[in-house]
């Protein structure tokens, strides 16, 4: 157990639905960093925020939205759903900014039909 | 083209073997290279990473890094059937922010 929980495990919807992934961090770490694992794309970075604060940003589509709260718990929201974000969508932590240092969590499975 | 390449596999040893994974990459920048490990639906776990060129151990594990010829490589001695898991490698540049990864590299030790 790496200590970071997402929420919900398993998650299917419809197209053109908005859902909500959950992460909260293992205690102290301060960066959350969110990522992508398709078949055909393999694992990818969408967005990293540290301390509330987004940090760096990478092939996050517009339809989509993250952001880290107070508590350093941290949400990302998928909107206007397509079949093609069907994915493992993982949360990582890390005490600092360094994405070498983080942990994954379980991921969440996403499937749009 | 990938800034990240890795031969996707499958790769199949038996138990005991010395395993060879790679990966290459194209980016300059990257300075940190890492290798994941990660079983069939569960996070990818950190196994090392290396700063720059040369060599780390950890164990079995040994990762080696060629800036001069970009190519990161994972050796894994006596292999285990608790190895069979997908193998990832990622590289991070300071400047980029972000964690780049290959593939993966699907490994299956037979007992």
């Amino acid at each position: 157990d790496s200590g970071v929980t997402q929420t919900p495990k398993h998650l299917i919807t419809a197209t053109g639905q908005r859902v909500t992934l959950r992460c909260s961090p293992r205690s102290g770490d301060l960066s959350v960093y969110w990522y992508q694992q398709s078949l055909d794309q393999g694992l990818q970075f969408l967005i990293q925020y540290y301390n509330g604060e987004e940090r760096a940003k990478g092939n996050i589509l517009e339809r989509f939205s993250a952001q880290q709260f107070p508590d350093l718990h941290s949400e990302l929201n998928l909107s206007s759903l397509e079949l093609g974000d069907s994915a493992l969508y993982f949360c990582a932590s890390s005490p600092g900014g360094m994405p070498t240092e983080a942990f994954f969590g379980q991921g969440t499975r996403l499937t749009v039909v | 083209q990938k800034e990240v390449e890795q031969d996707p596999g499958p790769l199949s040893v038996p138990e005991g073997a010395i395993v060879s994974l790679n990966c290459t990459y194209s980016n300059s920048a990257f300075q940190y290279f890492m290798w994941y490990r990660q079983y069939s639906r569960k996070g990818p776990e950190l196994l090392m990473y290396t700063y720059s060129s040369g060599n780390k151990e950890d164990g079995r594990f040994t990762a080696q890094v060629d800036k001069s010829s970009k190519y990161i490589s994972l050796f894994i001695r006596d292999s285990q059937p608790s190895d069979s898991a997908t193998y990832l490698c990622a590289s991070f540049s300071g400047s980029a922010r972000q964690l780049t990864f290959g593939s993966g590299t699907q490994l299956t030790v037979l007992p």
